[in-house]
C-alpha cells in the first residue's frame, strides 16, 4: 500500500511569485484536503477535493486554489505569494466524505518559505 | 465555531512511566469524531487513536488509550510505558459529522518529550 506523498519536499519563494504544491494520494483514497500548518501552530484547513471538485474551504482567500486530477492526485496553487504564506503545507487523502468519520492520513509535507 | 485547545505547550515524561496529555473541546454538535495525530521531527503527522463521540467506552491503541468524556468536552490521552520514540508533537483533532467536506480542527499541539 502506497501512503500519501507530497513534492516537492522544500521551496523558497520571493513575494508575489505563484507556487504549485503536488500531492498523490494513499491507494484507494479518493478525497484529498490541505492544510496550511505556521511554525509552532497546529493545522488550518485550506480546502477538499472529491471527485475532482472543491468540497469544502477553510477561512482562506481565492488566491488558494486546487485542482483534482482523474487519478486523485492534487494541487494546491498560491498566487501572489505573502511573506505569512511561510508554512508547512500538508497533503492528507481519505476515503469517499460519509461525514466525517474517515480518517485522514497525511503527506510528509512540503515546507513553503517566502522572503 | 468549533475550537480545541492544548493547555499543555510542553510536557516530559521518564522513559517507561505513564503521562496524559489534556485536550478540550467546544462544540455544539452531539455527534463527531475526535482523533489524536503526533507529529515527529519528519514532520508527517501519523494517527494514534480515534474516538467516536456517541460510543461510551474509550479507544486503545495498544499503548496508547484516551479517557473521554463528553459532557465536559474533554478528551485526553495516556501513553504508558513510554517509549523514546514517543517524543513528537502532539495534536487534539476535533471532525464534525456533517454533509460535505471533513475538516479537520486542530488544537495548538504539545510538544512531549522522554527523557531516558
Amino acid at each position: 500500500e502506497t501512503g500519501v506523498t507530497q513534492s516537492p519536499t522544500h521551496l523558497i519563494k520571493t513575494r508575489g511569485q505563484q507556487v504549485t504544491l503536488r500531492c498523490s494520494s494513499q491507494s484507494g483514497h479518493n478525497t484529498v484536503s490541505w492544510y496550511q500548518q505556521a511554525l509552532g501552530q497546529g493545522p488550518q484547513f485550506i480546502f477538499q477535493y472529491y471527485r475532482e471538485e472543491e468540497n469544502g474551504r477553510g477561512n482562506f482567500p481565492p488566491r488558494f486554489s486546487g485542482l483534482q486530477f482523474p487519478n486523485y492526485s492534487s494541487e494546491l496553487n498560491v498566487n501572489a505569494l505573502e511573506l505569512d504564506d511561510s508554512a508547512l503545507y500538508l497533503c492528507a487523502s481519505s476515503l469517499p466524505p460519509t461525514g466525517g468519520k474517515d480518517t485522514q492520513y497525511f503527506g510528509p509535507g512540503t515546507r513553503l518559505t517566502v522572503l | 465555531a468549533q475550537t480545541v485547545t492544548q493547555s499543555q505547550p510542553e510536557m516530559s515524561v521518564q522513559e517507561a512511566e505513564t503521562v496524559t496529555l489534556s485536550c478540550t473541546y467546544d462544540t455544539s454538535e452531539s455527534d463527531y469524531y475526535l482523533f489524536w495525530y503526533k507529529q515527529p521531527p519528519s514532520r508527517q503527522m501519523i494517527l494514534v487513536i480515534r474516538q467516536e463521540a456517541y460510543k461510551q467506552q474509550n479507544a486503545t491503541e495498544n499503548r496508547f488509550s484516551v479517557n473521554f468524556q463528553k459532557a465536559a468536552k474533554s478528551f485526553s490521552l495516556k501513553i504508558s510505558d513510554s517509549q523514546l520514540g514517543d517524543a513528537a508533537m502532539y495534536f487534539c483533532a476535533y471532525n464534525p459529522i456533517i454533509q460535505g467536506a471533513q475538516k479537520l480542527v486542530f488544537g495548538q499541539g504539545t510538544r512531549l518529550t522522554i527523557n531516558p
